[in-house]
């Protein structure tokens, strides 16, 4: 398996245009989390789905914020219109249902610029 | 106060030189105790899973869990430049999801 697949690498844009950042997990793994960091605030989770269905979108910082899993080898994330605070490196991971411990795979991350 | 406290200050320290990491949390939930390793501009990656309390040993790194004073440590020994990373902790509660709850990480430099 290729592992988390994210794109793209890196996206610029201006304030205010919509931005939408992809994501493939790793086949076979039931949770995709959406995380973003910075510097000031470190890894934050923003979102999580099980089994294509959002468990916990507490993290989302508002409604310019959403997220969607149509599928289980796909979701996206979406920030509507972009602000220059959201300028982050945003990250996919994959995880597999174990019951127990919950090493979870990330991708290579987007990085956001918004100017 | 935050779930998972960790200082995230750098450490800059000249290769062979013991380095030391720590964090501290709230839940008393958390069972499970990892160790992320992020290299710039990559991803973070597993370096260490501990279950509990008690130390795990892998080469250099010892990760090591003391749930009575919500305290964890990462140690590596004989650092060398490759070893240069951020260093996030992370943990986790049964049933909890597989939702894990990360420090900010340390930014660790080894001076060769």
């Amino acid at each position: 398996d290729a592992g988390v697949i994210q794109s793209p690498r890196h996206e610029v844009t201006e304030m205010g245009q919509e931005v939408t950042l992809r994501c493939k997990p790793i086949s076979g793994h039931d949770y995709l989390f959406w995380y973003r960091q910075t510097m000031m605030r470190g890894l934050e989770l923003l979102i999580y789905f099980n089994n294509n269905v959002p468990i916990d979108d507490s993290g989302m910082p508002e409604d310019r914020f959403s997220a969607k899993m149509p599928n289980a080898s796909f979701s996206t994330l979406k920030i509507q219109p972009s602000e220059p605070r959201d300028s982050a490196v945003y990250f996919c991971a994959s995880s597999l249902e174990t019951g127990r411990d919950t090493e979870a795979f990330f991708g290579q991350g987007t990085r956001l610029t918004v100017v | 106060q935050k779930e998972v406290e960790q200082d995230p200050g750098p450490l800059s320290v000249p290769e062979g030189a013991i380095v030391s990491l720590n964090c501290t949390y709230s839940n008393s939930a958390f069972q499970y105790f990892m160790w992320y390793r992020q290299y710039s501009r990559k991803g973070p990656e597993l370096l260490m899973y501990t279950y509990s309390s008690g130390n795990k040993e892998d080469g250099r790194f010892t990760a090591q869990v003391d749930k009575s004073s919500k305290y964890i440590s990462l140690f590596i020994r004989d650092s060398q430049p490759s070893d240069s990373a951020t260093y996030l902790c992370a943990m986790s509660a049964p049933l909890g999801n597989n939702r894990l709850a990360f420090g900010k990480g340390n930014q660790v430099v080894v001076i060769p």
